[in-house]
């Protein structure tokens, strides 16, 4: 069975702020998948990445950054400069090779980003 | 492009009676995935259909639930009867094979959400 963990509940930042979501997975498999997904106060839900367990490279997408460490199990994403339009809750996900009924999402993580 | 459409967005209903969710996954798209969200709980995988074919529904609460997807470009989830505990939103989301039989992204509906009361 996989794991997602999501410590932090809730983040408060002021806008330009940089802010780290942290995501600890478990999982015995050797082949996985990581997601972030982002959910505004919309409701829906969105895709903002997906890594595989082979390629430990970071990744940065504008003001997005993904440091994906085997060693410690953490898939963390972090918001440079922050902005209002980034409050949202970040979801972390973990499936493995076996497919999407594997798919584990975190709990969450709350960030809210004043003005 | 459209993206995955659900119906109704809100649905309120009293106990007992017959509630049924839509969805009309993305064109293409050979997944369809119904979830639930729930503070307490988080987000469930409820059910995964893959060429109209249900292929893991472990994650149906009881025999209340039902889910049906008799084309590509329609499913159904339907609860009856109701209970309370059934609150929740409910979420659509479908997705592209990927070679190997990874996991790949998935697109999310706005979601369905329902009050029973």
């Amino acid at each position: 069975a996989q794991k997602v963990t999501q410590a932090q509940t809730e983040i408060s930042v002021v806008e330009k702020e940089d802010v780290t979501l942290d995501c600890v997975y478990e999982t015995r498999d050797t082949t996985y998948y990581l997601f972030w997904y982002k959910q505004p106060p919309s409701g829906e839900l969105v895709f903002l990445i997906r890594r595989n367990s082979f390629d430990e490279q970071n990744e940065i997408s504008g003001r997005y950054s993904w440091n994906f460490q085997k060693s410690t199990s953490s898939f963390n994403f972090t918001i440079t400069a922050s902005q209002v339009v980034d409050s949202a809750v970040y979801f972390c996900a973990l499936s493995t090779h076996s497919g999407y009924s594997t798919l584990t999402f975190g709990k969450g993580t709350m960030l809210l980003v004043s003005p | 492009d459209a993206g995955v459409i659900q119906s109704p967005r809100h649905e309120v209903t009293e106990m007992g009676q017959e509630v049924t969710l839509r969805c009309k996954p993305i064109s293409g798209h050979d997944y369809l995935f119904w979830y639930r969200q729930t503070m307490m709980r988080g987000l469930e995988l409820l059910i995964y259909f893959n060429n109209n074919v249900p292929i893991d529904d472990s994650g149906m609460p009881e025999d209340r639930f039902s889910a049906k997807m008799p084309n590509a470009s329609f499913s159904t989830l339907k609860i009856q009867p109701s209970e309370p505990r059934d609150s929740a939103v409910y979420f659509c989301a479908s997705s592209v094979f990927s070679r190997g039989g990874s996991t790949g992204e998935l697109f999310f509906g706005e979601g369905s959400r329902l009050t029973v009361l």
